[in-house]
């Protein structure tokens, strides 16, 4: 199985922060990768898909790189809305999501 | 408006069984690749089973396999999941969520997900 590891497990940040999330696949998994971000009590929403692909309607402040093992999300400049908890998730065998990263005000 | 919405949660004891449903409407439901996923309270997202748009493929997670049972009726724009033996350890938000397949799968709409709790 996949193993995804995400970090940090937590982050601080401020309105307007340039913030990157990591995450790593125990083997490679091509391009295979998305990010969804989750609010308290909602369900998660797809950002990114195969690795860098914005999903419609997110804005362009997400963006997401890497291939292989290694990957990042990017958020450029961060907004009130956009503190949640941001899962990866791995398409290339199966599925799996990696522990999630709760990004919090500072 | 596309939309997914699950049923049929609740609270149910340890070897128990129940089903869980996932109506569909605002797009064309059989198009699509579609997958249940739950969440324990507190901790994180978990993949639990995947059907094909057609149902003739089907794959489960390790932790459910021989226990849930994942089904469609495209004729009725529905999604299903049979859960039984039940466990403390299945108690979690069960979403479903569309998969538009092709090229790179991802979970494009989910559904507000419905509780299951078992317990005694």
């Amino acid at each position: 199985d996949i193993q995804m590891t995400q970090s940090p497990s937590s982050l601080s940040a401020s309105v307007g922060d340039r913030v990157t999330i990591t995450c790593r696949a125990s083997q490679s998994i091509s391009s295979y990768l998305n990010w969804y971000q989750q609010k308290p009590g909602k369900a998660p929403k797809l950002l990114i898909y195969a690795a860098s692909s914005l999903q419609s309607g997110v804005p362009s402040r997400f963006s997401g790189s890497g291939s292989g093992t290694d990957f990042t999300l990017t958020i450029s400049s961060l907004q009130p809305e956009d503190f949640a908890t941001y899962y990866c998730q791995q398409s290339y065998s199966s599925y799996t999501f990696g522990q999630g990263t709760k990004l919090e005000i500072k | 408006e596309v939309q997914l919405v699950e049923s049929g949660g609740g609270l149910v004891q340890p070897g128990g069984s129940l089903r869980l449903s996932c109506a569909a409407s605002g797009f064309t439901f059989s198009s699509y690749e579609m997958n249940w996923v739950r969440q324990a309270p507190g901790k994180g997202l978990e993949w639990v089973s995947y059907i094909s748009s057609s149902g003739s493929t089907i794959y489960y997670a390790d932790s459910v396999k021989g226990r849930f049972t994942i089904s469609r009726d495209n004729a009725k724009n529905s999604l299903y999941l049979q859960m039984n033996s039940l466990r403390a350890e299945d108690t979690a938000v069960y979403y479903c969520a569309r998969d538009p397949g092709g090229s790179y799968s991802a979970f494009d709409i989910w559904g507000q997900g419905t509780m299951v709790t078992v317990s005694s």
